[in-house]
């Protein structure tokens, strides 16, 4: 059974304050490592797919990375509207995408 | 351009009742999947139908069926309502079927008393 944990499970940071979001998974055949953020009341919105170990992909403030195990969400110098929950989800050999319970991020001001 | 959409965004009902969602999948996209998020929880799979049939279901009870039309649309149906039915029902839509790039609607609220 393919597992993703998150962590941590919310996060507070300042404005300008750089953190890292953390994924840890485990999944029979790796098709795909994906990120999304969620809106309160809202859909997932799709920002990344990483496909194999040390791949990284970078859009405006974040950096995604993956390892064998994990993956990161680096966050830098995030503002106010960076605040949302990330959610982490695997893609297994069944192609059916298992998510993570999300990190739940706001920045202050 | 269109992005997905769902019907209807909120609706309360009781239990042993049945409830029908629907969903629009973004133009040229022809597979449709349905997860059901409970709240503080990551989404959970539950349907995927690609090519209108039926490519993968999740670890949920017969009460819950799906089917997707020729025109790709597609509607989740759940019979005999438990209290932990309620949950926000997404519907996403993508490419191919095997793709993790998922564009997701803004979901059903589904309340049940």
């Amino acid at each position: 059974e393919d597992q993703v944990t998150q962590s941590p499970e919310a996060l507070r940071l300042q404005e300008g304050e750089s953190s890292s979001l953390n994924c840890s998974y485990t999944v029979s055949g790796l098709r795909g490592l994906f990120w999304y953020r969620q809106d309160p009341g809202k859909g997932p919105e799709f920002l990344f797919t990483l496909y194999s170990a040390g791949e990284e992909k970078e859009k405006e403030r974040l950096k995604a990375t993956l390892t064998k195990k994990e993956s990161f969400l680096h966050i830098t110098a995030p503002k106010p509207e960076d605040s949302a929950t990330y959610l982490c989800a695997v893609e297994g050999r069944y192609s059916t995408l298992t998510f993570g319970k999300g990190t739940m991020l706001l920045v202050s001001p | 351009d269109a992005g997905v959409t769902q019907s209807p965004t909120h609706l309360i009902k009781t239990r042993g009742q049945q409830v029908t969602l629907r969903c629009s999948p973004i133009s040229g996209h022809k597979s449709v999947s349905w997860y059901q998020q409970v709240l503080g929880q990551g989404p959970q799979f539950i349907f995927q139908y690609y090519e209108k049939e039926e490519r993968g279901r999740g670890n949920f009870p017969d009460r819950f069926s799906a089917r997707q039309f020729p025109n790709y649309s597609s509607e989740l149906n759940v019979n005999a309502l438990l209290l932990g039915d309620s949950a926000l029902y997404l519907c996403a839509s993508s490419l191919g079927q095997h793709t993790g790039e998922l564009f997701f609607g803004e979901g059903s609220r589904l309340t049940v008393l």
